[in-house]
């Protein structure tokens, strides 16, 4: 089945400095991928939108200045977390459709920025 | 715009116990549904969805859901709970009109099996 892998799957950083997030298609091209963030015991809330050679395009409130995303190729899209700060520690997670009614998702990377 | 509605944000079961997890959802357009498992620390995998046809949808590790057009549903159901189910569960809605339709989750459930 169509997988993305992501990583880090885990990354520590200190405040003030950026991180940059991978997720790849591994075996399809992802034409989109939906980046979401997840705080503790809460559920995914919808980011951005990205496609392959065009602007991603930001949830109302996502600062596109902060979360820069990248999706350069059809089987790789970029998150970048810049200048990142302790309220940036979340869990991160990209998906991707997959056919017309499908979507997979990436296994998540957990920001803790220190 | 779409929404989904997951009631009871932690569902408690005994071990063996029928499991029963709650999704409304509010769609302008025909729906397409689905069910995710997230155990600690990872991503997200698919129980089961529906799209279209038959709306008794079964899916892995013996959960099914009924796809309730009139009552606006999609509930979770597993006959016998066992010890591994314990997880966080999500609802999803998508619309599917276009290639960037993303997911809409609920807020999840936290089910926990007692032994």
């Amino acid at each position: 089945g169509a997988v993305v892998s992501q990583h880090p799957s885990w990354v520590i950083c200190k405040s003030g400095t950026s991180v940059k997030i991978e997720c790849r298609s591994l075996d399809f091209q992802a034409t989109t991928m939906f980046w979401y963030r997840q705080f503790p015991k809460q559920s995914l809330m919808l980011m951005a939108t990205s496609n392959e050679g065009s602007k991603a395009t930001y949830e109302q409130g996502v600062e596109k200045d902060k979360f820069l995303i990248n999706h350069a190729s059809l089987t790789l899209s970029t998150l970048t977390v810049t200048s990142a700060h302790p309220e940036d520690s979340s869990f991160y997670i990209c998906s991707a459709r997959t056919g017309i009614y499908g979507y997979t998702f990436g296994s998540g990377t957990r920001l803790t920025v220190v | 715009a779409q929404s989904v509605t997951q009631l009871g944000s932690h569902v408690s079961v005994s071990e063996g116990a029928l499991v029963l997890l709650r999704c409304n959802y509010s769609s302008s357009v025909p729906p397409y549904l689905f069910w995710y498992v997230q155990y600690p620390n990872q991503g997200l995998q698919l129980l089961l969805k529906y799209t279209t046809g038959a709306t008794l949808v079964k899916g892995i590790n013996g959960f099914e859901a009924e796809f309730k057009k009139s009552e606006t549903s999609f509930h979770l159901t597993k006959p016998s709970a066992h010890m591994s189910d314990a997880a966080e569960y999500f609802c999803a809605v998508s619309d599917q009109t276009s290639g960037n339709t993303p997911l809409v989750f609920g807020k999840g459930t936290r089910l926990s099996v007692i032994a």
